[in-house]
């Protein structure tokens, strides 16, 4: 089936550093992703999202970039701060307007 | 604004008893609640899609009987584990999606989870 995926699954970053994590999707169709922060025993946060008619969208130090050519997504943090340390997942909204989300990248942000 | 709470936020029951988790939008209504499960080191997997008024939608491979769904009402809906075994323990995560005008496009909000332990 359609799925989504991650290429890494740690990224240690020193802290002041950009971070960049990224993501792979499969279902073409899919026309909204949005990028999603969990902490340990926690609920997922929604961090920033991007519809399919955009390659580009930028928040408060977060980024996120669609290439959908290759299906490819990322998620860049500017100047990571240890409380940017957790899980990021990214997600995507299919035809069916369900969320099938990405096996997840676990942030560390070494002070 | 578009907040969910879940109730309890952590549970611990015995081996063959049933557990109710309850999932609710706070602060606005919601058709759709969505279940997903969580094992540790793992991503989210959607367990089932839940309309207020109507039966649940159940992903393949997740047992309608074992995971009974009610959505009664708007603002809540929830979750029974029946007979609950230790390979039910897991982390438990609903999510609403509020209707338009409350947020971006499809946006589901998402509940704190619970956690489940079956001794």
């Amino acid at each position: 089936g359609e799925s989504v995926g991650l290429h890494l699954p740690t990224l240690s970053v020193q802290e002041g550093d950009n971070s960049i994590i990224n993501c792979a999707y499969s279902n073409s169709a899919s026309d909204y992703f949005i990028w999603y922060k969990q902490e340990s025993g926690k609920g997922p946060q929604f961090i920033i999202d991007i519809r399919s008619n955009m390659d580009k969208r930028q928040g408060q130090r977060v980024t996120v970039l669609l290439n959908k050519t290759v299906k490819h997504l990322s998620l860049q943090i500017a100047a990571t701060q240890p409380g940017d340390s957790a899980v990021y997942f990214c997600a995507e909204n299919n035809a069916g307007n369900m969320l099938t989300f990405g096996g997840g990248t676990r942030l560390m942000v070494k002070p | 604004g578009a907040v969910v709470s879940q109730h309890p936020s952590w549970v611990i029951c015995k081996s063959g008893t049933s557990v109710k988790i309850e999932c609710r939008s706070l602060d606005f209504q919601a058709t759709t609640m969505f279940w997903y499960r969580q094992f540790p080191k793992q991503s989210l997997m959607l367990m089932a899609t839940s309309n207020e008024g109507s039966k649940a939608t159940y992903e393949q491979g997740v047992e309608k009987d074992k995971f009974l769904i009610n959505h009664a009402s708007l603002t809540l809906s929830t979750l029974t584990v029946t007979s609950a075994h230790p390979e039910d323990s897991s982390f438990y995560i609903c999510s609403a999606r509020a209707p338009t005008g409350v947020s971006s496009y499809n946006e589901q909000f998402f509940g704190p989870g619970t956690r489940l332990t079956v001794l």
